[in-house]
């Protein structure tokens, strides 16, 4: 069991997308629809921004969506604002009741 | 509204033994179907999943840290618990509790620095 893989950083101008991937294996992301997705701003604690794949909690703007293809799930926000700039993580039911987080994204607005 | 706080000795030196507690309010810790975990992140590095125990107190733990690790709930109290032995510098870090799902964390404490050093 590992940690799954994203990209170390990601950027984009208001208003345009980004997305974020989370690539595991076919027993992690691969096998269930248990991929939830955290915002961290520094100093904060993380905030679930999605999860199942793609539900959103209540509150979470329709800016961030989430999907799944194969092994790697993604996270996209669109229309960014400076208020989107912070890490971001992934998480996926890894089997044997087990967790797995991703590495972590640093997404900047330009 | 769930709140989490987390509390407990901020100093650990090894290979002494990491305890924290984490104490729920708004909700009962008892509540069908609710998991209570715990999470860290070392400083400037991700987060690590370190295990989460059902209310009943059945407990999950990461493969790694399995055999160093104990989660339990205190019904009572309606807190939740972690302890973590035989410590070392690498498991410096900032500890959240969170919960009550075991799939995903939407409550989440706001974290405490635990450093370990003699």
């Amino acid at each position: 069991q590992s940690a799954l893989t994203q990209p170390p950083s990601a950027s984009g101008s208001p208003g345009q997308s980004v997305t974020i991937s989370c690539t595991g294996t076919s027993s992690d992301v691969g096998a269930n629809n248990y991929v939830s997705w955290y915002q961290q701003h520094p100093g904060k604690a993380p905030r679930l921004m999605m999860y199942e794949v793609s539900k959103r909690p209540s509150g979470v703007p329709d800016r961030f969506s989430g999907s799944k293809s194969g092994n790697t799930a993604s996270l996209t926000v669109s229309g960014l604002q400076p208020d989107d700039e912070a890490d971001y993580y992934c998480c996926s039911y890894a089997g044997n009741n087990n967790l797995e987080f991703g590495t972590g994204t640093k997404v900047t607005v330009l | 509204q769930l709140q989490l706080q987390e509390s407990g000795p901020g100093l650990v030196k090894p290979p002494e033994t990491l305890s924290l507690t984490c104490t729920v309010s708004g909700g009962s810790i008892i509540s069908s179907g609710y998991y209570w975990g715990w999470i860290r992140q070392p400083p400037g590095k991700g987060l690590e999943w370190i295990g989460s125990c059902y209310y009943t107190g059945r407990p999950y733990y990461h493969p790694s840290l399995k055999s160093r690790v104990t989660i339990s709930v205190d019904t009572s109290k309606n807190q939740f618990s972690l302890k973590l032995t035989s410590v070392t510098a690498a498991d410096t870090a900032v500890y959240y509790c969170a919960g009550p799902d075991f799939y995903y964390f939407d409550h989440w404490g706001q974290g405490t620095l635990v450093t370990v050093s003699s």
